[in-house]
């Protein structure tokens, strides 16, 4: 069965340092890669997706970036965060060798920036 | 410009009756529609989803509608549980489009017993 994770769970930073937030997933291949972010009010804001090996799209012009060094790993960076960076950030999958249309979610990142 | 849109943040039901959470949507291309239900603190998990060559889906307690034609699209909940206490998220997408969800900001459902 296919298993989503990110890391760390929760964070907190001062601002201006930088931030890696790591997703990996396992059991599938290929899968499309995402990162969500859900603040106050705006609901699940898409990032980023990635439909391969160092393709990335990016939604929301920002401070952040991400990058896809392996098929099944996604991560999520900023060389000198923001305090507007503070949210819950959710890493998904979906398609791949399991493609069922639906989105599969990771457990969630909480960051706090001071 | 959002395409997906959630117009109640927020619904409150007694334990036993039909919680009915709404959502519209712009985008005609749009062809498979999906609830997601999130927990504080955790991530939002898939519910129930419907194609547009439907214009019902049944699983258990929840039902999804489709009006196509309207736009529009209803998760119903009956009878709802204290357990249903979430946020919920309706999404869209093409699906041969490979492109990615579009997600509706939600709406906050609370039973109460």
């Amino acid at each position: 069965s296919q298993t989503i994770h990110q890391w760390p769970a929760t964070l907190v930073q001062p601002v201006g340092s930088p931030l890696s937030l790591e997703c990996t997933v396992e059991g599938t291949s290929n899968p499309n890669l995402y990162w969500y972010r859900q603040a106050a009010g705006r609901g699940l804001q898409l990032l980023f997706y990635s439909v391969g090996i160092g393709q990335i799209s990016s939604e929301v012009p920002q401070n952040l970036s991400a990058s896809r060094p392996q098929d099944r790993q996604f991560i999520l960076s900023s060389k000198k965060l923001l305090l507007s960076d503070s949210g819950f950030y959710l890493c998904a999958w979906s398609g791949g060798s399991a493609n069922t249309g639906e989105l599969f979610f990771g457990e969630g990142s909480r960051l706090t920036v001071l | 410009d959002q395409q997906v849109k959630q117009n109640s943040p927020s619904l409150s039901v007694q334990e036993g009756r039909i919680s009915i959470l709404n959502c519209d949507y712009t985008n005609s291309m749009f062809d498979y529609f999906l609830w997601y239900k999130k927990y504080p603190a955790e991530g939002p998990t898939f519910l129930i989803s419907i194609s547009s060559i439907k214009d019902k889906n049944e699983d258990g307690r929840f039902t999804v509608f489709l009006n196509k034609s309207a736009k529009h699209l209803s998760l119903h909940i009956v009878p709802s549980q204290p357990g249903d206490s979430a946020v919920y998220f309706c999404a869209a997408s093409v699906w041969s489009g490979n492109t990615p969800l579009v997600f509706g900001k939600g709406t906050r459902l609370s039973v109460i017993a």
